[in-house]
């Protein structure tokens, strides 16, 4: 069965520092979205990403946040200066049509996340 | 934006049915109702959708009053790998900006 592959698994990064988080979507999909859970809170939607630009973004995806799709496989999320209650699991997820996650019949398909501590 | 209602915990034991029940009192018309299962430290993984009646699938089965203002996941016979939290969304398939938005969701426990 296809996956959606994030790397790291974890990242440490000290305050103020930048951090790339990585995803390789599953091939024949064309939507791609980052979500986030902080640590007992619920899943949180940041940002959807299609034909190279940025579809639908909640406030949490503020100018410190950005998305890229550098090449025909990856997709990254970007935090520039990272802040204490940036610390969460971040999740990928991909799908065929938009809007899958409500609808379509198949759903969104999610990565297995990176823990990202901030210190 | 349709607001879900699910309840916070349910315990089961292993071999029972579980039917989590989902109240969604102002659904739209073009609303679907889906289901997601997430396990610690995973990403939520889909489980089953639809629109009205009953469908079913290798996992689960879904049902759905005529009045749509609530849906009911029913797992059949479950198992300790079934302990996870269950999410009902409920959303439209196309029209006008959207935000896909989770809940607490149902933190299932199943017991030996």
């Amino acid at each position: 069965e296809p996956e959606v592959t994030q790397t790291p698994s974890h990242q440490v990064t000290q305050m103020g520092q930048e951090v790339i988080l990585r995803c390789v979507p599953i091939s024949n999909h064309l939507y791609f979205y980052w979500y986030r859970q902080i640590l007992g809170q619920k899943v949180e939607f940041l940002v959807s990403f299609y034909n190279n630009e940025i579809s639908e973004k909640s406030e949490i995806f503020d100018d410190q946040f950005s998305v890229e799709r550098p090449d025909g496989s990856n997709f990254t999320l970007k935090i520039r200066s990272t802040k204490l209650e940036d610390s969460a699991m971040y999740f990928c997820a991909s799908s065929e049509e938009h809007r899958e996650l409500i609808g379509g019949g198949k759903g969104y398909t999610f990565g297995s996340g990176t823990r990202l501590t901030v210190v | 934006l349709a607001k879900t209602t699910q309840p916070i915990s349910m315990d089961s034991y292993e071999g029972q049915e579980v039917n989590i029940t989902c109240s969604h009192n102002n659904i739209a018309t073009n609303d679907y109702i889906t289901w997601y299962q997430q396990f610690p430290s995973q990403g939520p993984r889909f489980i089953i959708q639809g629109y009205k009646t009953k469908v079913t699938n290798e996992v689960a089965s879904l049902f759905i009053p005529a009045d749509r203002k609530s849906s009911t996941l029913s797992l059949p016979r479950v198992s300790l790998s079934d302990t996870a939290v269950y999410y009902c969304l409920v959303g439209p398939l196309s029209g006008g900006s959207y935000i896909p938005t989770f809940g607490r969701g149902t933190s299932l426990i199943v017991h030996p």
